[in-house]
């Protein structure tokens, strides 16, 4: 692989069921985030990890929850889906985190929370 | 608080230049993004600005200015291919980003 990977690619869940969605990169960067999409907004981010062994919220955490055990992997879990997470999530990463250095995207994956 | 401007939607016509606007007000400052967005896909990295004035690159150019809060991303010699969303993200004292909503360009034959 090469890049960024996301899995899945899209999910129907129903709501109070509880989700893990994966990702993965290859790029050996230190940094990773987790961000969702809604129409019309912009991107927001839900947590981050700056490193392995750490991670932080950012500015819609609630509901979420992250680990950081490796570099390569960053999943995100949503404890007990509800209908307002709904979106679009994307996983991103970056080389050095904490810095301004250029993010790189995931293709994505479509999350709906009946 | 920390907000991003930018217009919903523009349309111009292929071969044509355009320009998309961005304000941004974010606590401190450590420079602006731009990525493209096409339907369905991942944002990708276009240019960074940190210092005030123009950034070329091919047929796109990116310009910063630090004390008005403003940026904008020109493009040239307009393609089909361009049509995407376009999406600029200040990053705040915290190194994070703050993004704008994006502007969906329409490109017409």
């Amino acid at each position: 692989i090469a890049g960024i990977t996301q899995a899945p690619t899209s999910q129907i869940l129903a709501a109070g069921r509880r989700m893990t969605l994966r990702c993965t990169q290859d790029m050996r960067h230190n940094a990773m985030y987790w961000y969702r999409q809604d129409l019309g907004l912009g991107l927001r981010l839900i947590h981050y990890s700056n490193t392995a062994g750490t991670t932080g919220k950012g500015e819609v955490p609630d509901g979420y929850s992250v680990s950081r055990a490796n570099t390569d992997d960053f999943p995100l879990t949503l404890a007990s889906a509800v209908p307002s997470q709904t979106s679009v999530y994307f996983c991103a990463s970056s080389p050095a985190g904490g810095g301004t250095d250029t993010q790189y995207f995931g293709p994505g994956t479509r999350l709906t929370v009946l | 608080g920390q907000n991003i401007d930018q217009p919903t939607e523009m349309t111009a016509t292929e071969g044509a230049i355009v320009q998309i606007n961005c304000t941004y007000q974010t606590s401190g400052f450590n420079g602006l993004f731009w990525y493209q967005q096409h339907a369905g896909e991942a944002p990708t990295f276009l240019s960074y600005n940190v210092l005030d004035g123009l950034e070329e690159k091919g047929r796109f150019s990116s310009f910063l200015s630090r004390s008005k809060g403003y940026s904008y991303l020109l493009l040239k010699e307009l393609q089909m291919k361009d049509s995407a969303s376009y999406l600029c993200a200040a990053q705040d004292s915290n190194y994070q980003l703050i993004w704008g909503a994006g502007t969906k360009l329409i490109i017409k034959p």
